[in-house]
């Protein structure tokens, strides 16, 4: 069965850091890229960031640019996203996504976790 | 610019049948887009990958009662026999270069 989990999420104040991650399962987590994608409360999705199936190629959002890393471990079948200068406005849930083919960067999300909570606030 | 662009809401009665449009900015009518479900208080759920021609590829598990069809810079969802179950909000999704991948704003589906 194909899942994804995501953890990591919690509270932290303005400036601070975290990490999310995301363990995956039930596919060949090596050969397909990975998306994160947040949701404000109350609003829609937001895509945050993407890494190529070998970690290659990384690109993110201009919201998060410069703050947020995106990173694999294809050993452990886990994706992650460091999270640094977390501002207010990065309150979220945060979800991972797996891309539809193999290889590519350049399709649908056609996975989807349950969400991690970030609350950024003092 | 890379933009989708949906109905805040929509709403049909139980049973019927109801179309969600997503649009394409202008000179984007080969664009493939995706549509995902997200019901309330989960995560959201992909549907199926819809090509500029119509063509379109499921998720796993997501019935004949969705499909989905296409026009210029239209991408429709339609879901026929509504249940109560398919209130949900309705994303659809699309990448390109830039490089970008952009979401709809959604739609909230109310049955009634």
């Amino acid at each position: 069965q194909v899942q994804l989990v995501e953890s990591g999420g919690g509270v932290v104040q303005p400036g601070r850091f975290l990490r999310l991650s995301c363990a995956a399962s039930g596919f060949t987590f090596s050969t397909y890229a990975m998306h994160w994608v947040r949701q404000a409360p109350g609003k829609g999705l937001e895509w945050v960031a993407v890494i190529s199936y070998d970690g290659s190629e990384t690109y993110y959002a201009d919201s998060v640019k410069g703050r947020f890393t995106v990173s694999r471990d294809n050993s452990k079948n886990t994706l992650y996203l460091q999270m640094n200068s977390l501002k207010p406005e990065d309150t979220a849930v945060y979800y991972c996504a797996k891309d539809r083919v193999t290889w590519d960067l350049w399709d649908a999300f056609d996975m989807w976790g349950q969400g991690t909570m970030v609350t950024v606030s003092s | 610019q890379l933009v989708l662009t949906q109905s805040p809401s929509a709403s049909a009665s139980l049973g019927a049948s109801v179309n969600l449009t997503c649009t394409l900015s202008s000179g984007r009518s080969s664009y493939a887009i995706a549509w995902h479900q997200q019901q309330p208080e989960k995560g959201p759920r992909y549907l199926m990958k819809l090509n500029s021609d119509g063509s379109h590829s499921k998720g796993d598990g997501i019935p004949d009662r969705f499909s989905g069809s296409s026009s210029g810079t239209e991408r429709y969802l339609t879901i026929s026999s509504l249940q109560s179950e398919d209130e949900a909000d309705y994303y659809c999704q699309t990448w390109g270069t830039g490089p970008n991948w952009v979401f709809g704003g959604g739609t909230k589906l109310t049955v009634l």
